[in-house]
């Protein structure tokens, strides 16, 4: 495996449901990211973490939960979700933004 | 408030010509400039980065960058059909680096054959 892989490809969930996103990447970066992107509106910072310490939480409501356990893995916990929140959600890493971010390739949530 | 603007297009070429996409940002100490390729249903790519002032060409992307006018360009020469998408300009701001980048809100580039 290499870059940044995130599973799955593709969610429904109903609104009551709980489940998690997972990010993993390969690349030796020390910071992760989770963005949303919404039709029609740029990418959302939604929380950074540095060396898998949180060092942003971009005012996300809380049924969005973050887990960084090590350097590699980055999940996202989601529950009693909105309608409003279907988007795709992005996975990120880098090593410092000075170099840029590579992207995983993103889960398309459905909130029915 | 940090920001980058992008004009959201879409902007539409004939395949050969030149598509120039264009980005402009508000913090005069941002370090490093990204060009990102997305298509539809597709997470970002990355295409081109540029650090210093002046042209940085790979193939045929051409990134341009101006510090005095906070203007960062794309140029993309011989259009092609498989061009078509989404263009964002990324910056990273502020004078002592960031972990964070900034993201314009795209240009939609369409390459008509």
């Amino acid at each position: 495996e290499t870059g940044v892989t995130q599973t799955p490809r593709h969610l429904v969930m109903g609104m009551t449901n709980k489940k998690s996103l997972k990010c993993e990447q390969h690349l030796g970066h020390n910071a992760m990211y989770w963005y949303k992107q919404s039709a029609k509106k740029p990418l959302e910072l939604m929380f950074v973490y540095n060396f898998k310490e949180q060092t942003e939480n971009n005012s996300v409501p809380s049924r969005f939960s973050p887990e960084c356990p090590n350097s590699s893995h980055l999940f996202l916990h989601l529950h009693t979700l909105q309608p409003e929140d279907s988007a795709l959600y992005l996975c990120a890493s880098s090593q410092g933004g000075y170099y840029g971010y590579t992207f995983g390739s993103g889960t398309r949530l459905t909130v029915v | 408030q940090k920001e980058v603007e992008q004009n959201s297009g879409p902007l539409s070429v004939p395949e050969g010509a030149i598509a120039s996409l264009n980005c402009t940002y508000s913090d005069r100490g941002s370090q490093s400039f990204f060009w990102y390729r997305q298509y539809s249903g597709k997470s970002p790519e990355l295409i081109m980065f540029i650090y210093s002032n002046g042209d940085k060409e790979d193939g045929r992307f051409t990134a341009q960058l101006n510090k005095a006018s906070q203007y960062v360009s794309l140029l993309i020469r011989d259009s092609q059909p498989s061009d078509s998408a989404t263009y964002l300009c990324a910056v990273n701001p502020e004078q002592g680096g960031s972990e964070k980048l900034v993201f314009g809100k795209g240009t939609k580039l369409t390459v008509n054959p």
